[in-house]
């Protein structure tokens, strides 16, 4: 079992360019979600799925597009990146209803724009 | 608004000496508490979780946690630390308003570091 896979594991963009920060999860887990770690902020949410073609947006969502086309994969696309968003970024899963605390998460993704 | 707080950015303990890690919270309602770890250049793993029940809660890799309401407080807890405990700790709530949605609200960390 693979688990949740995040690729690339680094990137370093312009401010303006436009990425997908890909992850893919391979336990049929419903649920599915993007968290940005900041230092001394903990992990805030960006956004989150509760299946496929299911989105909303979590606690810091703007300049952020994501999109739930299958179980497995949940990407996430900054459309002009900006210095504010060199974080690094988690994705997360979870099976549904009761489970649904229980997070399995990726690697992550070390992101710096410049 | 629903929050968490962590206290001390940093706990150094000895090995083999007991440790613990503060966590207080702020929601509304019954809370639903985690305790999650990170280690160096991984993602987060979950170690335990009370939702109701017995105050004290037993987690993976010797952890436990006491639940204390009167004090909103879940701090994380180990009788013997070791060596390879040192981590980056993490509690979180549930969004009360979320429903089953899985959205966590998680405190900002706090780094472990057990010196032999």
């Amino acid at each position: 079992n693979a688990g949740v896979t995040q690729t690339p594991k680094f990137q370093v963009l312009k401010t303006g360019q436009s990425m997908t920060l890909q992850c893919a999860q391979d336990m049929n887990h419903e649920y599915m979600s993007w968290y940005r770690q900041d230092p001394g902020m903990g992990l805030r949410l960006i956004h989150y799925s509760v299946g496929a073609g299911i989105t909303d947006q979590g606690e810091v969502p703007n300049g952020y597009n994501v999109s739930r086309s299958t179980t497995e994969d949940f990407p996430l696309r900054l459309l002009s990146a900006a210095p504010s968003q060199t974080s690094v970024y988690f994705c997360a899963s979870s099976y549904s209803g009761t489970q649904v605390d229980i997070q399995y998460f990726g690697a992550g993704t070390r992101l710096s724009v410049l | 608004a629903q929050s968490v707080a962590q206290p001390e950015d940093q706990v150094n303990v000895a090995e083999g000496n007991p440790l613990t890690v503060k966590c207080t919270y702020s929601v509304s309602g019954n809370p639903y508490l985690f305790w999650y770890v990170q280690y160096p250049n991984r993602g987060l793993q979950f170690l335990l979780k009370y939702i109701t029940g017995d105050n004290l809660v037993k987690g993976s890799y010797g952890f436990e946690a006491e639940f204390n309401k009167s004090q909103t407080s879940f701090h994380l807890k180990k009788p013997s630390a070791l060596v390879s405990d040192s981590a980056l700790y993490f509690c979180a709530v549930r969004d009360p308003y979320s429903g089953n949605t899985g959205k966590l609200i998680f405190g900002q960390g706090t780094t472990l570091q057990v010196k032999p």
